[in-house]
């Protein structure tokens, strides 16, 4: 199956500074990414909708001026999350999909976010 | 809106059945379904698109109900890696956005 990576898997940082998250596709191209957070025990409550060269879509509540996507290229889309503050750590988990009639979302392993 | 998912959990023992169902109060185009496990990131297992189809492979199936909007998700003979939590995600098609809503999640434990 296709092959999603996300760099880093762990991140700890002192609260006000900010965090990149990196969201690749190895052997496809991604027309569309997603970013998700997850809090323990939860489902996964989608974030954002980018596509390549184009602005992300925020969902409602989502703070864009906080959570800045970049969709740079068909197989790299990065979340920064700016001025972290200890609510901010979640696990964050970014998706794929290479498009078509079936939309099949293929996700990367996650990063779990700590903010001290 | 979120998809309704039961039941919240189940235990079963090694080499029994679970059905775990999805259901949505709007119209549907699709039902994706993803297992869970603990740490780890989401792994699709499969999609089902409107006009009630059946998919499935090994002992993992599941169907779609188009009039009801419901989904179902079958595990026969249930296996020790088929522990973990199991998301559906609905698609309502419509706008310039694809997305998936996923449920709550149900936690299935197989025990030996």
């Amino acid at each position: 199956g296709a092959v999603v990576s996300q760099h880093p898997s762990r991140v700890i940082c002192k609260s006000g500074t900010s965090v990149k998250i990196e969201c690749r596709s190895l052997d496809f191209q991604a027309t569309t990414m997603f970013w998700y957070r997850q809090f323990p025990k939860q489902s996964l409550m989608l974030m954002a909708t980018s596509n390549e060269g184009s602005k992300a879509t925020y969902e409602q509540g989502v703070e864009k001026d906080k959570f800045l996507i970049n969709h740079a290229s068909l197989t790299l889309s990065t979340l920064t999350v700016t001025s972290a503050h200890p609510e901010d750590s979640s696990f964050y988990i970014c998706s794929a999909t290479s498009g078509g009639l079936s939309y099949e979302q293929y996700f990367g392993p996650g990063t779990r976010l700590t903010v001290t | 809106q979120q998809p309704v998912q039961s039941p919240q959990a189940v235990i079963l023992r090694e080499g029994e059945d679970a059905v775990i169902n999805c259901s949505s109060s709007k119209a549907l185009y699709s039902v994706h379904w993803y297992r869970q496990k603990h740490g780890e990131a989401p792994v699709f297992l499969m999609i089902l698109l409107k006009g009630g189809e059946q998919k499935g492979h090994e002992k993992i199936s599941a169907s779609f109900n188009e009039k009801k909007q419901q989904s179902s998700l079958y595990l026969t003979a249930s296996q020790l890696s088929y522990s973990g939590t199991y998301f559906c995600g609905t698609e309502i098609r419509g706008g310039s956005n694809y997305k998936l809503t996923f449920g709550k999640g149900t936690l299935l434990t197989v025990n030996p």
